[in-house]
Protein backbone atom coordinates (compact mmCIF):
# COMPACT_ATOMS: atom_id res chain seq x y z
CA UNK A 1 0.00 0.00 0.00
CA UNK A 2 0.93 3.49 -0.42
CA UNK A 3 1.68 5.39 2.46
CA UNK A 4 4.33 7.71 4.62
CA UNK A 5 6.71 6.47 7.05
CA UNK A 6 8.69 8.43 9.51
CA UNK A 7 10.26 5.89 11.27
CA UNK A 8 11.48 7.59 14.48
CA UNK A 9 8.91 7.62 16.55
CA UNK A 10 10.42 9.81 19.61
CA UNK A 11 13.45 11.55 19.47
CA UNK A 12 15.14 13.41 22.58
CA UNK A 13 17.61 15.98 22.14
CA UNK A 14 19.60 18.87 24.06
CA UNK A 15 19.51 21.97 23.08
CA UNK A 16 21.69 23.14 20.39
CA UNK A 17 22.20 19.54 19.13
CA UNK A 18 21.29 18.82 15.47
CA UNK A 19 18.14 17.50 13.99
CA UNK A 20 16.75 15.14 11.37
CA UNK A 21 13.77 13.24 11.29
CA UNK A 22 13.68 10.96 8.51
CA UNK A 23 10.41 11.19 5.70
CA UNK A 24 9.72 8.60 3.33
CA UNK A 25 6.82 7.88 1.17
CA UNK A 26 6.58 4.95 -1.65
CA UNK A 27 4.35 7.18 -4.12
CA UNK A 28 5.60 6.57 -7.62
CA UNK A 29 4.88 9.68 -9.70
CA UNK A 30 5.39 13.23 -9.05
CA UNK A 31 4.62 13.97 -5.58
CA UNK A 32 3.66 17.59 -3.58
CA UNK A 33 5.56 17.15 0.11
CA UNK A 34 4.87 18.90 3.52
CA UNK A 35 6.15 19.07 6.80
CA UNK A 36 3.31 20.00 9.51
CA UNK A 37 4.46 20.58 13.29
CA UNK A 38 2.29 20.67 16.35
CA UNK A 39 3.18 22.40 19.33
CA UNK A 40 1.49 21.46 22.56
CA UNK A 41 -1.99 22.82 23.10
CA UNK A 42 -1.72 24.66 19.72
CA UNK A 43 -3.46 23.78 16.06
CA UNK A 44 -1.14 21.70 13.30
CA UNK A 45 1.00 24.30 11.13
CA UNK A 46 2.62 24.38 7.66
CA UNK A 47 6.39 24.58 8.58
CA UNK A 48 7.55 24.16 4.67
CA UNK A 49 6.83 22.44 1.58
CA UNK A 50 8.26 21.54 -1.43
CA UNK A 51 6.54 21.20 -4.82
CA UNK A 52 9.58 21.86 -7.77
CA UNK A 53 12.61 23.50 -8.08
CA UNK A 54 15.42 23.28 -5.50
CA UNK A 55 14.77 20.47 -3.61
CA UNK A 56 16.39 21.77 -0.52
CA UNK A 57 13.72 23.89 0.87
CA UNK A 58 13.53 26.26 3.90
CA UNK A 59 10.54 26.98 6.24
CA UNK A 60 10.11 29.06 9.24
CA UNK A 61 11.99 28.54 12.44
CA UNK A 62 15.22 28.06 11.11
CA UNK A 63 13.66 24.40 9.61
CA UNK A 64 14.87 23.22 6.04
CA UNK A 65 13.98 19.73 4.15
CA UNK A 66 15.49 17.80 1.15
CA UNK A 67 13.80 16.10 -1.30
CA UNK A 68 15.70 13.44 -2.88
CA UNK A 69 13.41 11.60 -5.15
CA UNK A 70 15.82 8.43 -5.96
CA UNK A 71 15.58 7.63 -2.29
CA UNK A 72 11.88 8.69 -2.21
CA UNK A 73 13.01 10.70 1.05
CA UNK A 74 11.99 14.33 2.51
CA UNK A 75 13.71 14.64 5.67
CA UNK A 76 13.32 17.65 8.29
CA UNK A 77 16.43 19.23 9.59
CA UNK A 78 17.55 22.10 12.07
CA UNK A 79 21.69 22.85 12.53
CA UNK A 80 20.69 23.56 16.11
CA UNK A 81 17.06 22.95 18.28
CA UNK A 82 15.76 24.87 21.03
CA UNK A 83 13.69 23.96 23.43
CA UNK A 84 10.90 25.47 21.99
CA UNK A 85 10.78 23.40 18.92
CA UNK A 86 9.68 20.51 21.14
CA UNK A 87 6.61 19.60 19.25
CA UNK A 88 5.23 16.79 16.80
CA UNK A 89 6.09 16.61 13.28
CA UNK A 90 4.18 15.07 10.75
CA UNK A 91 5.45 14.51 7.21
CA UNK A 92 2.47 14.57 4.71
CA UNK A 93 2.39 13.78 0.85
CA UNK A 94 -0.03 14.59 -2.19
CA UNK A 95 0.45 12.79 -4.99
CA UNK A 96 0.29 15.19 -8.20
CA UNK A 97 -3.25 15.20 -9.62
CA UNK A 98 -4.34 13.64 -6.82
CA UNK A 99 -6.81 15.97 -4.35
CA UNK A 100 -5.77 13.38 -0.98
CA UNK A 101 -3.37 14.26 1.31
CA UNK A 102 -1.55 11.13 3.57
CA UNK A 103 0.11 11.78 6.54
CA UNK A 104 3.24 9.94 8.36
CA UNK A 105 2.47 8.55 12.16
CA UNK A 106 4.61 11.74 13.64
CA UNK A 107 7.60 12.04 15.23
CA UNK A 108 7.41 13.80 18.65
CA UNK A 109 10.75 15.72 19.56
CA UNK A 110 11.55 16.51 23.23
CA UNK A 111 14.52 18.87 23.45
CA UNK A 112 15.88 19.28 26.55
CA UNK A 113 16.99 22.70 27.92
CA UNK B 1 -9.72 36.74 13.03
CA UNK B 2 -8.74 33.84 10.34
CA UNK B 3 -9.86 30.47 11.83
CA UNK B 4 -11.29 27.00 11.49
CA UNK B 5 -13.47 26.37 14.60
CA UNK B 6 -14.62 22.99 15.51
CA UNK B 7 -17.42 21.90 17.85
CA UNK B 8 -17.54 20.54 20.01
CA UNK B 9 -14.15 20.61 21.39
CA UNK B 10 -15.14 17.20 23.82
CA UNK B 11 -17.55 14.91 23.36
CA UNK B 12 -18.72 11.88 25.06
CA UNK B 13 -21.58 9.42 23.86
CA UNK B 14 -22.54 6.14 23.20
CA UNK B 15 -22.75 3.21 20.65
CA UNK B 16 -25.39 4.15 17.93
CA UNK B 17 -26.27 7.11 19.20
CA UNK B 18 -26.08 9.48 15.94
CA UNK B 19 -23.47 12.67 16.68
CA UNK B 20 -22.34 15.98 14.55
CA UNK B 21 -19.05 17.56 14.46
CA UNK B 22 -19.38 21.02 12.87
CA UNK B 23 -16.54 22.67 11.64
CA UNK B 24 -16.62 26.07 10.57
CA UNK B 25 -13.91 28.41 8.29
CA UNK B 26 -14.23 32.09 7.87
CA UNK B 27 -11.80 32.64 5.31
CA UNK B 28 -13.39 31.71 2.01
CA UNK B 29 -11.60 28.99 1.43
CA UNK B 30 -12.90 25.91 -1.12
CA UNK B 31 -10.66 23.30 0.27
CA UNK B 32 -11.78 21.78 3.38
CA UNK B 33 -11.32 18.19 5.09
CA UNK B 34 -11.74 16.35 8.14
CA UNK B 35 -8.59 14.00 9.50
CA UNK B 36 -8.68 11.49 12.62
CA UNK B 37 -5.55 11.68 14.93
CA UNK B 38 -4.70 7.93 16.70
CA UNK B 39 -1.44 7.29 18.73
CA UNK B 40 1.09 5.49 16.40
CA UNK B 41 -0.68 6.12 12.85
CA UNK B 42 -0.60 10.04 13.18
CA UNK B 43 -3.00 11.84 10.92
CA UNK B 44 -5.40 10.10 8.25
CA UNK B 45 -7.78 11.75 5.73
CA UNK B 46 -11.29 10.80 6.37
CA UNK B 47 -13.33 13.20 4.03
CA UNK B 48 -12.12 16.05 1.61
CA UNK B 49 -14.02 18.40 -0.42
CA UNK B 50 -13.10 21.00 -3.37
CA UNK B 51 -16.13 23.03 -3.15
CA UNK B 52 -19.91 23.43 -2.41
CA UNK B 53 -21.73 20.13 -2.85
CA UNK B 54 -18.21 18.37 -3.81
CA UNK B 55 -17.08 15.97 -1.42
CA UNK B 56 -14.94 12.87 -2.09
CA UNK B 57 -13.70 9.99 0.16
CA UNK B 58 -9.94 10.08 1.95
CA UNK B 59 -8.41 7.21 3.36
CA UNK B 60 -10.50 6.10 6.35
CA UNK B 61 -14.15 7.05 5.07
CA UNK B 62 -16.20 4.65 6.70
CA UNK B 63 -18.68 5.22 9.22
CA UNK B 64 -18.54 8.85 8.41
CA UNK B 65 -20.55 10.93 6.48
CA UNK B 66 -20.07 14.38 5.41
CA UNK B 67 -21.82 17.49 4.15
CA UNK B 68 -21.12 20.54 2.08
CA UNK B 69 -24.16 22.99 1.61
CA UNK B 70 -22.37 26.39 2.46
CA UNK B 71 -18.68 27.28 1.48
CA UNK B 72 -17.89 28.19 4.94
CA UNK B 73 -19.09 25.13 6.72
CA UNK B 74 -18.15 21.13 6.43
CA UNK B 75 -19.65 19.03 8.99
CA UNK B 76 -18.88 15.59 9.91
CA UNK B 77 -22.00 13.15 10.57
CA UNK B 78 -21.68 9.75 12.61
CA UNK B 79 -25.00 8.18 12.29
CA UNK B 80 -24.07 5.22 14.38
CA UNK B 81 -20.89 5.65 16.18
CA UNK B 82 -19.00 2.59 17.69
CA UNK B 83 -15.86 2.45 19.72
CA UNK B 84 -13.02 2.26 17.39
CA UNK B 85 -14.19 5.88 16.06
CA UNK B 86 -12.84 7.14 19.43
CA UNK B 87 -10.29 9.57 18.53
CA UNK B 88 -8.81 13.10 18.16
CA UNK B 89 -10.23 14.68 15.04
CA UNK B 90 -9.11 17.77 12.99
CA UNK B 91 -10.89 19.92 10.29
CA UNK B 92 -9.02 22.19 8.06
CA UNK B 93 -8.74 24.29 5.24
CA UNK B 94 -7.35 25.65 2.54
CA UNK B 95 -7.73 28.42 -0.28
CA UNK B 96 -8.26 25.93 -3.14
CA UNK B 97 -6.33 22.78 -2.80
CA UNK B 98 -4.58 20.41 -0.77
CA UNK B 99 -1.45 21.87 -1.73
CA UNK B 100 -2.25 24.92 -0.48
CA UNK B 101 -1.07 25.73 3.06
CA UNK B 102 -4.26 24.35 4.92
CA UNK B 103 -5.11 25.61 8.54
CA UNK B 104 -6.25 23.33 10.97
CA UNK B 105 -8.95 23.99 13.78
CA UNK B 106 -8.39 23.16 17.09
CA UNK B 107 -9.69 19.13 17.36
CA UNK B 108 -12.40 17.47 18.63
CA UNK B 109 -11.90 14.73 21.03
CA UNK B 110 -14.50 12.01 20.74
CA UNK B 111 -14.92 9.36 23.02
CA UNK B 112 -17.57 6.04 22.05
CA UNK B 113 -18.40 4.12 25.11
Amino acid sequence: AQSVSQHNHHVILSEAASLELGCNYSYGGTVNLFWYVQYPGQHLQLLLKYFSGDPLVKGIKGFEAEFIKSKFSFNLRKPSVQWSDTAEYFCAVNPANNNDMRFGAGTRLTVKP
Amino acid sequence: EAQVTQNPRYLITVTGKKLTVTCSQNMNHEYMSWYRQDPGLGLRQIYYSMNVEVTDKGDVPEGYKVSRKEKRNFPLILESPSPNQTSLYFCASSPFRETDTQYFGPGTRLTVL
